[in-house]
């Protein structure tokens, strides 16, 4: 298996700008989360989506962010307008809930954004 | 009061000692919890699950959770240069909700 699957890599664009970040979940994966980490805050969950429905949005900062999840195989996040105060590494996890017990997230390999 | 706190370290240990982190939390409904290690520049990774009070060993690994104290720890023994890195501590309030709250983490540092 791939694992879990982010684009792009690094992202670096102008306060103002619109900011799309991809993921592609682990296949079979039924649930799916964005997390951001900064040094000061952590890793902090964005919002979460079981079987393509968003279930959790409560993290997300402000109006400015917004999340969507199309099909089981695709996700996206989009900041508009960006601020320097997004600047973070964004992180996409998948998970199964195979039973109450055991249920680990598959991270990927993260979005380094940096708005100047 | 952070929902899940952790000392940032850095903790500095010997190699082959005893390396010992340190987690509590603040929601007494918490049932399950969670180490994650995090390599500089890397995605954290999963390394142990712990659900009941006590201890759950792994191999050099060892979680004990204390419930009653809200309390989660992660031992490392015979710790080696490999196991310099950010460790996080993780908690899911109940079952059937998959929201895993995490602390800030801990770095940890081995010393050949």
């Amino acid at each position: 298996d791939a694992g879990v699957i982010q684009s792009p890599r690094h992202e670096v664009t102008e306060m103002g700008q619109e900011v799309t970040l991809r993921c592609k979940p682990i296949s079979g994966h039924d649930y799916l989360f964005w997390y951001r980490q900064t040094m000061m805050r952590g890793l902090e969950l964005l919002i979460y989506f079981n079987n393509n429905v968003p279930i959790d949005d409560s993290g997300m900062p402000e109006d400015r962010f917004s999340a969507k999840m199309p099909n089981a195989s695709f996700s996206t996040l989009k900041i508009q307008p960006s601020e320097p105060r997004d600047s973070a590494v964004y992180f996409c996890a998948s998970s199964s809930y195979r039973d109450k017990y055991n249920s680990p997230l598959h991270f990927g390999n993260g979005t380094r954004l940096t708005v100047t | 009061q952070k929902e899940v706190e952790q000392n940032s370290g850095p903790l500095s240990v010997p190699e082959g000692a005893i390396a010992s982190l340190n987690c509590t939390y603040s929601d007494r409904g918490s049932q399950s919890f969670f180490w994650y290690r995090q390599y500089s520049g890397k995605s954290p990774e999963l390394i142990m699950s712990i659900y009941s009070n006590g201890d759950k060993e792994d191999g050099r690994f060892t979680a004990q959770l204390n419930k009653a104290s809200q309390y989660v720890s992660l031992l490392i023994r015979d710790s080696q240069p490999s196991d310099s890195a950010t460790y996080l501590c993780a908690v899911k309030r109940d079952f059937g909700n998959e929201k895993l709250t995490f602390g800030t983490g801990t770095r940890l540092t081995i010393i050949p």
